[in-house]
Parts: structure tokens; sequence; C-alpha cells
């Protein structure tokens, strides 16, 4: 299983909006609705933001969401706030059963 | 509040075996997947596993099938993950994650336990 495609950086000022993008294929975030974004800041353990591609954990803002279109997941964040500068991952369940993760993208806020 | 509480740092050597622990402080154990998740130094997260507490079923990712073995204990609410084999690829920080099975997706995490591979 090949890991979901995410861009390697993204960056922002403060109060812009940017968008993640995550790629895979229909044996993962194409065939199913259970694409899920986590937050890692260094030296943290993952937090989720948002699950099921759009749904929001309780505590989450309302500045992150999520969208899919095909076989490509996004996270929008918009607002951007220098807490916001962090590690970020998408996860896809998969046909095998499995869960298949993103290489990551690096959100610097100018 | 879920919280799960991993075993400490280990050191190994190559070809050893190392065996880490997650307890999960809740009434719901066997309501959820337990997953494992490798992140290699400076590196993303990649997912090695899962067990169903419950019936003790099992899934493993392709690259560590063979070398993996994910355990539940209901009797203390623990979830073990053991790596054989080792190698200095290996050498990461393994965090246990929590999947209920009304979600699919991991909600809480452990703080992660670093194992480094080293002659």
């Amino acid at each position: 299983q090949s890991a979901l495609t995410q861009p390697a950086s993204v960056s922002g000022s403060p109060g812009q909006s940017i968008t993640i993008s995550c790629t895979g294929t229909s044996s993962d975030v194409g065939g199913y609705n259970s694409v899920s974004w986590y937050q890692q800041h260094p030296a943290k353990a993952p937090k989720l933001l948002l699950f099921d591609v759009s749904n929001r954990p309780s505590g989450v803002s309302d500045r992150f969401s999520g969208s899919k279109s095909g076989n490509t997941a996004s996270l929008t964040i918009s607002g951007l706030q220098a807490d916001d500068e962090a590690h970020y991952y998408c996860t896809s369940y998969t046909t095998s059963r499995t869960r298949v993760f993103g290489g990551g993208t690096k959100l610097t806020v100018l | 509040e879920v919280q799960l509480e991993q075993s400490g740092t280990e050191v190994r050597k190559p070809g050893t075996t190392v065996k880490i622990s997650c307890k999960v402080s809740t009434s719901t154990f066997s309501d959820a997947y337990m997953h494992w998740v490798q992140q290699a130094p400076g590196k993303g997260l990649e997912w090695m596993g899962l067990v169903d507490p419950e019936d003790g079923d099992t899934l493993y990712a392709e690259r560590f099938q063979g070398r993996v073995s994910i355990t539940a204990d209901t009797s203390t609410d623990t979830v073990y993950m053991a790596l054989s084999d080792l190698r200095s690829g290996d050498t990461a920080i393994y965090f246990c994650a929590r999947a209920p099975k009304t979600l699919g997706t991991f909600d809480y995490w452990g703080q992660g336990t670093l194992v480094t591979v080293s002659s």
C-alpha cells in the first residue's frame, strides 16, 4: 500500500487561508468517505482534526474544514494563526481494511 | 477522558525483539480497535497494524508482516506491540492509537515510545 500523496510544505500569512491536498486511489481515498486529518506539533502525538472527510470532533475549531473530490481529499485552514504551524497528515481506510497515511505536510505561518 | 499510557524508552541491538505496552484507561476497552503507528526520526507516520480487543483479531501492514505482533489483554486493558528482527531502520517513535468501532479513525493517542536500535 503506497502512502497517500501530500505536498511536502505549504505556507501562509496570519489571517490567510491555505489548502493541503491528499491524493490516493480508488482503493483508499476515492473508495471511502473515511479520510481523516491530523495535526502534529513537534515532539507531540498527532491530534485529530477531521474525520469522515469533513466532520470535526468536539473542541476543534471551525477554521478547519475538509472536502473530497474523486481520489483527492483536501484540508483547508482559514484565518491562519501562529499556532497552526505544524505538520499535517491525512489518513484513509483501504480496501484491504488497513489504514494508510499521507507523507505529511509542513505548514509554515509566515 | 480516555488516556493511553505507553511504556518507556527502549534500546535494543539489531536482530533482537522489543515489546511495547499501551495501557488504556477506559471502561469500554473492547469497543475500539487499537492501532500502532511508527514515526522514524524526522519522518512521517506509518500505520503498522491493529488488534480488536474483543476477539484478538489482528491486521498488519504488508511492510511489517512477519515481524510484528499486536496483542490485547482484556484483564488489564493493555495492548502490546512486539517487533522482532530489529534493524537500524526500526529506530523510531511508536504510538498506540484508539479507533472506536463507531468512529473508524484514531481519536486518542499514546504519548509515544522511542525505540533505538543500535549495536
